[in-house]
């Protein structure tokens, strides 16, 4: 089962900041916090990924609460093309298990 | 940069019949992944590889599912006997080394009649 709360939608308006909430209230130490997103017939696409420092690169920013328990994803000035469902993963750095375990995401609106 | 190549992108079958997808990973990322996806759920982990060998296969992988990976380099998986509940898209991922970013194909998607 995923280890990841996240709301099942969310509306954002093209050239603000869409802010995506996740709640990892069972994260332990060694677990990173990784974003994905999945446009509409496509594969799913990384995004962003830390483990307690907060994180930017070119398509985000990642919010790390100093207890770990939640963290958010920020788009700075979303996009129509933004569109999509985004995927909050929790998973072992180092550890045997190669797998992602995906919830059902946040679907994503950008409107115009 | 080619990326991950899944072939053939759509797949019609009957009931009972055999598929094989094939996956091209990107060159020189020694894991490999397959993921399936039903509509309106998050994508669910098959089985990896790392180079040739398979390292790991969730309980979802029934016996009628293989996935092979020959050379280390492309991947095979073929469902045997289709159901109509194998309808899914299939994904295949490919990673450069351990618990790095997993790099997504396109999809194969498959319709049992």
């Amino acid at each position: 089962d995923a280890k990841t709360t996240q709301p099942p939608s969310m509306d954002c308006a093209e050239g603000r900041a869409a802010n995506l909430p996740c709640n990892h209230s069972t994260i332990s130490g060694n677990e990173y916090v990784y974003w994905y997103r999945q446009i509409h017939s496509q594969g799913p696409q990384y995004i962003i990924h830390g483990l307690k420092n907060n994180e930017t690169n070119e398509m985000a920013s990642l919010i790390i609460t100093e207890d770990r328990k939640s963290s958010t994803l920020i788009l700075p000035h979303a996009t129509l093309r933004d569109t999509a469902v985004y995927y909050c993963i929790v998973r072992n750095y180092g550890g045997s298990q190669g797998n992602l375990i995906f919830g059902k995401g946040t679907k994503l609106s950008v409107k115009p | 940069d080619t990326g991950v190549s899944q072939n053939p992108r759509h797949k019609i079958t009957k009931r009972g019949q055999n598929v094989t997808f094939r996956c091209d990973p990107i060159s020189e990322h020694n894991r490999l992944y397959w993921y399936r996806q039903t509509l309106g759920q998050g994508p669910e982990f098959l089985t990896y590889f790392q180079n040739e060998a398979q390292l790991e296969k969730s309980r979802l992988l029934s016996d009628r599912f293989s996935a092979e990976r020959p050379k280390g380099s492309f991947s095979t998986l073929e469902i045997q006997r289709t159901e109509q509940g194998d309808s899914a898209m299939y994904l295949c991922a490919s990673s450069p080394r351990t618990n790095e970013k997993l790099f997504f194909g396109s999809g194969t998607q498959l319709s049992v009649l």
